[in-house]
């Protein structure tokens, strides 16, 4: 089983509809969580931190659910912008090893 | 700010050739990862260091791969001797103190090993 996984999609929505990704994790001492957005020919950047209560920022929101160990985005009134590839990341307490997950790929059309 | 700092930003070579990598990391921030990602495999750790020592080299896929950090502004990732399957694009990542700050990435290297 792969550390992180996450769904490749391709997720294709019509703009302004709302898009949910999740991610799953196999090792429970993961402490830190985050999303990162990657755009084609570019690197990584980061998106959000997911914390445990759960987070939002603007269009989108973050949770946490470490009983079933993944976390998820909701991308609301999505925008032909927000096509990307999005990074599911986890790291463990102390540990600066961070693992990706293969990425979600979102396409927003007109 | 500076963001990190990677160079060249393309490298098209023929196999046997040494590469060299470089990156300077954002100014402050005490830890370096290098990545490599590819779309067979994704973003994969090779190695990173803390304070210029390196912690885990686990990732680095073989002898052929070798990494320095001489100091806190500098680091280099080279492949000696290179081989049509090290294509890929090379990330530099940098992070402040603390196991679980996020880290930044610099543009990548794309590599290409005819």
């Amino acid at each position: 089983r792969k550390e992180v996984e996450q769904d490749p999609g391709p997720f294709n929505v019509p703009e302004g509809a709302t898009v949910a990704f999740n991610c799953t994790y196999s090792n429970s001492a993961s402490q830190s969580f985050f999303w990162y957005r990657q755009d084609c020919r570019k690197e990584p950047k980061l998106l959000m931190s997911v914390y445990s209560s759960g987070n939002e920022d603007g269009r989108f929101t973050a949770q946490l659910n470490r009983a079933s160990q993944y976390i998820s985005l909701l991308i609301r009134d999505s925008k032909l912008s927000d096509s990307a590839t999005y990074l599911c990341v986890v790291i463990l307490y102390n540990n600066n090893d961070m693992r990706f997950g293969a990425g979600t790929r979102l396409t927003v059309k007109p | 700010d500076a963001g990190v700092i990677q160079s060249p930003r393309h490298e098209v070579t023929e196999m046997g050739q040494e590469v060299t990598l470089r990156c300077k990391p954002i100014s402050g921030h005490d830890y370096l990862f290098w990545y490599r990602q590819t779309m067979m495999r994704g973003l994969e750790l090779l190695i990173y260091f803390n304070n210029n020592v390196p912690i885990d080299d686990s990732g680095m896929p073989e002898d052929r791969f070798s990494a320095k950090m001489p100091n806190a502004s500098f680091s280099t990732l080279k492949i000696q001797p290179s081989e049509p399957r090290d294509s890929a694009v090379y990330f530099c990542a940098s992070s402040f103190i603390g196991g679980n700050q996020p880290q930044h990435f610099g543009d990548g290297t794309r590599l290409s090993i005819l």
